[in-house]
This record gives C-alpha cells, sequence and structure tokens, in this order.
C-alpha cells in the first residue's frame, strides 16, 4: 500500500544533541513538509519542499534543517538550538498543485527530552 | 495572529445527533477549506473540502457549509457515530511562494456519547 512511513515513533533526546527524524513516502508525490503540533495547537509549518534539492522555510524554521536528495525522502534534523523541541512532528505529502489537493500524513514522531 | 480560529476546543454529542464543527478565518484570499480528523498518536486524515467559490459540499454523513461574507465555515455530521469521536482540524488553503499552503486551526475534539 503507498504512503507515508515516519520514524521511530517515539524519539528521546539529551540536551545538547542533534536528532534526526525520518519521513519516506511511496506516494510518487512532488512535495513534501514538515509540521509541528504541541498540544492543544493546530500545526505549524516547519519546512516544505516542492521539487528534489529545492526547500523552503515554514512558519517556524528556527532551529530545524531538512534536505532533500530524493523525492521519497525528505529527513528533518532538531538541531541543539531549537530550544523547546518536545512535540508531536508530521510530516506530509501532496502530489499536485491544486489548492483543494489533501495532503496525506504520516503517523508522526513524538519528540521528548530527556 | 491566527488566521484560521476553531474557537470550541471541545464538543459532546449523543450518538445518532448533529455534530456540528465550527471554524472562522481572517483571510479573504484562502482559495480552498479542507477539514482534516484526527486521532490521538496518528497522523490527519482528510475528510472533506470545500472551494470558496461553493457554499456548499456534501459526502455522505459530512457536509461543509462555506459562508464567505461571514467568513465562516462549520462541518456538520450527521447522524453522528462513536468512531467520529477524534479531533477536528480546520484548514484554509492559499497560493504562496508558487505552492498552496495550509494554515491549521487549533482542532475541536468532538466526543459521541453512546
Amino acid at each position: 500500500d503507498g504512503g507515508i512511513t515516519q520514524s521511530p515513533k517515539y524519539l528521546f533526546r539529551k540536551e545538547g544533541q542533534n536528532v534526526t527524524l525520518s519521513c519516506e513516502q511511496n506516494l510518487n508525490h512532488d512535495a513534501m513538509y514538515w509540521y509541528r503540533q504541541d498540544p492543544g495547537q493546530g500545526l505549524r509549518l516547519i519546512y516544505y519542499s516542492q521539487i528534489v534539492n529545492d526547500f523552503q522555510k515554514g512558519d517556524i524554521a528556527e532551529g530545524y534543517s531538512v534536505s532533500r536528495e530524493k523525492k521519497e525522502s525528505f529527513p528533518l534534523t532538531v538541531t541543539s538550538a531549537q530550544k523547546n523541541p518536545t512535540a508531536f512532528y508530521l510530516c506530509a505529502s501532496i502530489s499536485g498543485g491544486a489548492g483543494d489537493q489533501p495532503q496525506h500524513f504520516g503517523d508522526g514522531t513524538r519528540l521528548s527530552i530527556l | 495572529d491566527q488566521q484560521v480560529k476553531q474557537n470550541s476546543p471541545s464538543l459532546s454529542v449523543q450518538e445518532g445527533r448533529i455534530s456540528i464543527l465550527n471554524c472562522d478565518y481572517t483571510n479573504s484570499m484562502f482559495d480552498y477549506f479542507l477539514w482534516y480528523k484526527k486521532y490521538p498518536a496518528e497522523g490527519p486524515t482528510f475528510l472533506i473540502s470545500i472551494s470558496s467559490i461553493k457554499d456548499k459540499n456534501e459526502d455522505g454523513r459530512f457536509t461543509v457549509f462555506l459562508n464567505k461574507s461571514a467568513k465562516h465555515l462549520s462541518l456538520h455530521i450527521v447522524p453522528s457515530q462513536p468512531g467520529d469521536s477524534a479531533v477536528y482540524f480546520c484548514a484554509a488553503s492559499a497560493l504562496g511562494a508558487g505552492s498552496y499552503q495550509l494554515t491549521f486551526g487549533k482542532g475541536t475534539k468532538l466526543s459521541v456519547i453512546p
């Protein structure tokens, strides 16, 4: 079945450590997105990528970095510069450019600070 | 400044009755509106969308109404079922930087009581 796979489901980070969250899709979608969800909050856009080797900052990009070397993969690195990284992280993808095309989401990674 | 607002954090409805979830927005440039459903520890799944040029869209038990002059939309679920218990996010789509971006509300937690 086609879909988006995020791993790991749970991740713990020590202070000062960088961690990388994986996102893989086999939907042949062009665009991919990373969102952050905090309790009682909506989804906020961190980074997005419309094509391979290209990505743009979203609303809350500080302390995060991404790469898009392959169409299927869009990993997110939470750096030590992100002072409040504890959150639920969601990856999404979309095939076309129409505004009513729904984004398909993975099941998320919950990141916690040790 | 929140561009998409879901002012009710939670809603309880008896099984079989109608659930009405509301959403307000401030940006007149939004072209499409989408509703997503989310279970705990899972990614959101797309429910239904509506174009800004329409005032109603229906899909089975789900109907979305758009009042453009009031910048208000609502999702009606009839009849409500216990499996509908989840967090519902309203999202609005606007073209920016060459692609459509979604802006999410904070969500409304629906509880359907058997």
